[in-house]
């Protein structure tokens, strides 16, 4: 079946600029993680949804950043006001249910100008 | 943070030769590990996972072991292919939801 898929598959934008990353999961996961990779920083944990919970938030760097999902299913990332710091690949993962394999997308590249 | 990319530590192994690839790992309440394979360009791609109650768990080709004692985990590829040479991730989790991955080992295969 389909994997995890995500657009844009690259985005450059200048500093300053909103951008908006979406994630589809694999049909009938629950849950759905957003995870940065980046160079010096390694593969970091932004936020969590399952099911009708609240989503974890924990992982997310500052107030500029949020995610919403949507009939839980998509699900979209937004960086506000962008900076150049937040250049990096953004990956979204889903899984049938916690405590169980995650499986990713090919990752959204952003550079931020 | 961890280090990625140029200061990963890398594995160079002859095509058909077995590789270990070892990680070690924090929280002693993690009870659920993954091995994540990630090749250029691409995303994580899964590879074999344990729980903390297993000690050994094999897959095609791969095995992971798990040494809770000292909070070490390592995969096992048995005759490494070309198509083995890739980044490969350590992943935890105590709360079955964040995953918290390891620095990552780059594995070169020689021909």
């Amino acid at each position: 079946g389909a994997g995890v898929s995500q657009s844009p598959s690259n985005k450059v934008t200048e500093k300053g600029k909103d951008v908006e990353l979406r994630c589809d999961p694999i049909s009938g996961h629950t849950a759905l993680y957003w995870y940065r990779q980046s160079l010096g920083q390694g593969l970091e944990f932004l936020i969590y949804f399952q099911g009708n919970s609240a989503p974890d938030k924990s992982g997310l760097p500052s107030d500029r950043f949020s995610a919403e999902r949507t009939g839980g299913s998509v699900s979209t990332l937004t960086i506000q006001r962008t900076q150049q710091e937040d250049s990096a690949v953004y990956l979204c993962a889903s899984s049938a249910r916690t405590a169980v394999a995650q499986y990713f997308g090919p990752g959204t590249r952003l550079t931020v100008l | 943070g961890e280090s990625v990319g140029l200061h990963l530590p890398t594995l160079s192994v002859q095509e058909g030769d077995n590789s270990i690839i070892n990680c070690a790992y924090s929280n002693s309440a993690s009870d659920y590990f993954i091995w994540y394979k990630q090749e250029s360009g691409k995303g994580p791609q899964f590879i074999i996972d344990i729980r903390s109650n297993m000690d050994k768990r094999q897959g095609q080709r791969v095995t992971v072991l798990l040494n809770k004692t000292v909070k070490h985990l390592s995969l096992q590829i048995a005759a490494t292919q070309p198509g083995d040479s890739a980044v490969y991730f350590c992943a935890e989790t105590a709360a079955g939801n964040k995953l918290t991955f390891g620095g990552g080992t780059r594995v070169l295969v020689k021909p």
